[in-house]
């Protein structure tokens, strides 16, 4: 199976300041990769796929960069909406696997 | 407006069996693949099973800790998309989600809890 490592697990940060969550996987998905948002009692939102395509009415301050085994996601200018949980997840081989998530928070 | 809804969840024994639905609207059921992800509580989320339309011969996939354990099924007709779940442990615990999509999960429904206990 192919391992996803998601970095920081747990992230703290202002209003307004730019946050980047890391995912590094154990082999090159060719960025097969999206990233979820997650709300406390909520069901998982799409954000962004193919490791860089914003999903349709996704706020422009997101951002999803990288390729091979290394790929990020970055928060511009960050809000008070997205404290949240975000996920990486790969589709490039079965079974289909996530990162272990990362916990953002305001400071 | 795409919707996914699922239902079926309750508290059951270890061994037991359960069967989860997601009624789905929105969308054109019959050429979607759909998937169910599950969340234990406080954790990470965790594919569980995949069942592709009726173009991919209805192929279904699963995960290596549900394998032999659990089918994935659907009908085009309702628009529906079930999960049998057979000889649950309490490692199953965890919330359900009804998920569609080939590789991402574009649109995911509420969830349904189920509880494996003694």
């Amino acid at each position: 199976d192919i391992q996803m490592t998601q970095s920081p697990a747990s992230l703290s940060a202002s209003l307004g300041e730019t946050v980047t969550i890391e995912c590094r996987t154990s082999e090159d998905i060719y960025n097969g990769l999206p990233w979820y948002q997650q709300k406390p009692g909520k069901s998982p939102h799409f954000l962004i796929y193919n490791a860089n395509s914003l999903h349709t009415g996704v706020p422009s301050r997101f951002s999803g960069s990288g390729s091979g085994t290394q790929y990020s996601l970055k928060i511009n200018s960050l809000q008070s909406e997205d404290v949240a949980s975000y996920f990486c997840q790969q589709y490039y081989d079965y079974p289909w696997t996530f990162g272990g998530g990362t916990k953002l928070e305001l400071k | 407006e795409v919707q996914l809804v699922e239902t079926g969840g309750g508290l059951v024994r270890p061994g037991s069996s359960l069967k989860l639905s997601c009624a789905t609207s929105g969308f054109t059921f019959s050429n979607t693949w759909m998937n169910w992800v599950r969340q234990a509580p406080g954790k990470g989320l965790e594919w569980v099973a995949l069942i592709k339309d009726k173009y991919s011969n209805y192929e279904a996939n699963y995960a290596e800790s549900v394998k032999g354990r659990f089918t994935i099924s659907r009908d085009d007709s309702k628009s529906r998309v079930y999960l049998q779940m057979n000889t649950l442990r309490d490692q199953d615990t965890a919330t359900y989600y009804c998920t569609r999509g080939e590789d991402y999960f574009d649109y995911w429904g509420q969830g349904v809890m189920v509880t494996v206990s003694s």
